[in-house]
């Protein structure tokens, strides 16, 4: 059974950075129609994508977040990772991990990216 | 950015009645357009992609409708499990969006 694992400390000090890892099992990040994202949720509020990486190395990210966060790839330990620098309050929320996947590909094109596959979330709050 | 608005923000319906969202995005997506179902305490889970594609398991109750700005969720005859927050979100570039959602509770 595939699944996403969300972990990392629930509260973050402001100014400092918030570190998560998700552990993706039953499978493998590897491929070129995966996107491995990162979406968070503020409390009572919808949705918010921070960002993804692949397995090649491409990433990219939400850019009214302003380069704060760094989303990275562990292959041999087949998880991924979200930091986000410089956090306030702002920044509390639950946080998902989650598998973008591209179908009917070609090499330089999906004809369709969907969210197949959701972490549990994690809340993290933001507080002295 | 491309922005999404759905509307209504909230509705208020009874079991068996036919329910549509509309989500509309500010330029156009063509058919990159999906539909997230989210109850409380759960993480979303998809519910159609490519604007009109059922994922396999979802209720043939649910289905999508539309291309370019203006998409379409119906649920054909709501059941208790339907209600929950609706969200549509376009993948038509690396910048992933979502609209605010529409909630969807008991008259």
């Amino acid at each position: 059974q595939v699944q996403l694992q969300e972990s990392g400390p629930g509260l973050v000090k402001p100014s400092q950075t918030l570190s998560l890892t998700c552990t993706f099992s039953g499978g493998s990040l590897w491929g070129d129609d995966y996107r491995w994202t990162w979406i968070r949720q503020h409390p009572e509020k919808g949705l918010e994508w921070i960002g993804y990486t692949s397995y090649t190395g491409s990433t990219y990210s939400n850019p009214s977040l302003k380069s704060r966060p760094i989303i990275s790839m562990d292959k041999s330990k087949n998880q991924f990772s979200l930091e986000l620098t410089s956090v306030t309050v702002a920044d509390t929320a639950v946080y998902y991990c989650a598998r973008d996947r591209g179908g009917h590909c070609s090499p330089t094109y999906c004809s369709f990216w969907a969210i197949d596959l959701w972490g549990q979330g994690t809340l993290v709050t933001v507080s002295s | 950015d491309i922005q999404l608005t759905q509307s209504p923000s909230s509705l208020s319906t009874s079991l068996g009645d036919r329910v549509t969202i509309t989500c509309r995005a500010s330029q156009s997506i063509t058919n990159y357009l999906n539909w997230y179902q989210q109850k409380p305490g759960e993480a979303p889970n998809l519910l159609i992609y490519a604007a009109s594609t059922l994922r396999t398991g979802v209720p043939s109750r649910f289905s999508g409708r539309g291309s370019g700005t203006d998409f379409t969720l119906t649920i054909s005859s709501l059941q208790p499990e339907d209600f929950a927050i609706y969200y549509c979100q376009q993948t038509y570039n690396n910048f992933r969006t979502f609209g605010p959602g529409t909630k969807v509770d008991m008259k």
